[in-house]
């Protein structure tokens, strides 16, 4: 079953504006991970944020944390028509569902250039 | 270095088939991973494997689905007696998996099953 839901399940941008992504989900987690994939082929891993952490950058992405609220949030900045994909967030729980990762729905990106 | 390759890429079979599905990790990832992922879904967890011996095996969704790894490297999906409810991408992933530690999974291409 699915973790959590992912807010919006669609966005369409103009290439150099701003992405946000959201995502939400149930239990309590180790890490959180976030995604990409193209075209429904494999994925790809872009950022992996651990629950002692609240926010974390990488290049253009910036990704941030709320364990209370049980949330986390992807933002990718200066967008370009390549950054148009799917977008997942994966968290990672502890206990008897340590190494296993449970997906969102994902959001699809579309960047026009 | 090479990623996780999968084989075949595509697979059309009939109801009532059997089907393997084949996963080389990345050299030396002790961990190995698979997920099913439907069309317009993220990827559910199915299996994972520590080394040869399978970890969780909570996700498989019942007896006609099998996985191997029986020299804790290349893995074999096994469904027998498949059904046109079976038809998804079938994703592997391998990783490091250091003992305690965050962990950032490789996926593969997938492995996409049509099931006529």
């Amino acid at each position: 079953s699915q973790q959590g839901e992912e807010d919006p399940q669609a966005l369409s941008i103009q290439e150099g504006e701003n992405a946000t992504m959201n995502c939400s989900y149930k239990t309590s987690i180790n890490n959180l991970q976030w995604y990409r994939q193209n075209s429904g082929r494999g994925l790809v891993h872009l950022i992996l944020i651990r629950s002692n952490e609240r926010e974390k950058h990488s290049g253009r992405l910036r990704v941030t944390l709320d364990t209370s609220k049980k949330s986390s949030s992807l933002l990718i900045t200066a967008s370009r028509a390549a950054d148009t994909a799917s977008y997942f967030c994966a968290t990672e729980a502890g206990g008897t569902s340590y190494g296993k990762l449970t997906f969102g729905q994902g959001t699809i990106l579309t960047v026009h250039p | 270095g090479a990623g996780v390759s999968q084989t075949p890429s595509n697979k059309v079979t009939e109801k009532g088939k059997y089907v393997e599905l084949r996963c080389d990790p990345i050299s030396g990832h002790t961990a190995l991973y698979w997920y099913r992922q439907s069309l317009g879904q993220g990827p559910e967890f199915l299996i994972y494997f520590q080394g040869t011996g399978a970890a969780d095996d909570s996700g498989l969704p019942n007896d006609r689905f099998f996985a191997v790894r029986p020299e804790g490297s290349v893995s074999t999906l096994k469904i027998q007696r498949t059904e046109r409810g079976d038809s998804a991408m079938y994703l592997c992933a391998s990783s490091l998996k250091p003992s305690g530690g965050p962990d950032t999974q490789y996926f593969g291409p997938g492995t996409r099953l049509t099931v006529l």
